[in-house]
């Protein structure tokens, strides 16, 4: 398994602002991916993160809003940008490592 | 692409009971099954997976069952305990490290 550190785990942001979420994985991993959870939802994917080259991005979802980094096969960062209220959701990092596992989250919340 | 349908939304068990949930998945090329149980405020939690070329993969209380041909399957829970009592998700993939399609979840409440 991969134990997944993400951070913040939660955060108050005010509409407008940007926030960045970091994904540290204690292991080298080639497949980092970015999943929300909006509240009371099920889990979507936002974009693969690849490392060395630009995040593919699922349908619905921009580079501009979600602007994602990959310096290396251990981390990543998810900047949520220009939040508004309704970018208040769980933002979620995955692995894969030989199986999919999850970090525990970065519930936000956008006043 | 990948749509997954997921049911019941709620389930209540008494304790001791077993508790069903199935899912159905639409792209025939998926090959890869895995369930997560969500407790309040926390990441999913890897409980079980299963690969096309198995049919039933059990592992303590816990057991899902595949069935390619009718593209659907089902977790199994049995002698339910109130620590069972969590959201719980099926998804589906072509492969272990390609992105994940979810259901809707399963809100599961063991009665003691």
């Amino acid at each position: 398994s991969a134990v997944i550190s993400q951070k913040p785990s939660r955060d108050i942001c005010q509409r407008g602002t940007s926030l960045t979420i970091q994904c540290q994985v204690d292991s080298q991993v080639t497949m980092m991916f970015w999943y929300r959870q909006q509240p009371g939802q099920s889990l979507t994917l936002i974009a693969t993160a690849n490392q060395g080259s630009e995040a593919t991005y699922e349908s619905g979802f921009v580079i501009d809003k979600f602007p994602i980094s990959r310096p290396n096969l251990t981390f990543s960062t998810l900047t949520v940008s220009n939040m508004s209220p309704e970018d208040s959701s769980i933002y979620l990092c995955s692995v894969e490592a030989e199986k999919l596992f999850f970090g525990s989250g970065t519930q936000l919340s956008v006043l | 692409g990948e749509n997954v349908e997921q049911h019941p939304s709620t389930l209540s068990v008494q304790e001791g009971d077993s508790a069903v949930i199935k899912c159905t998945y639409s792209d025939s090329a998926s090959n890869y099954f895995p369930w997560y149980k969500q407790e309040l405020g926390k990441g999913p939690q890897l409980i079980i997976d299963i690969r096309s070329n198995v049919g039933e993969k059990k592992d303590q209380r816990i057991a899902v069952t595949l069935n390619k041909t009718a593209k659907h399957f089902s977790l199994h829970i049995t002698e339910t305990q109130p620590e069972d009592s969590a959201v719980y998700f099926c998804a589906a993939s072509i492969r272990v490290d390609y992105k994940l399609s979810f259901g809707a979840g399963t809100t599961v409440t063991v009665r003691a």
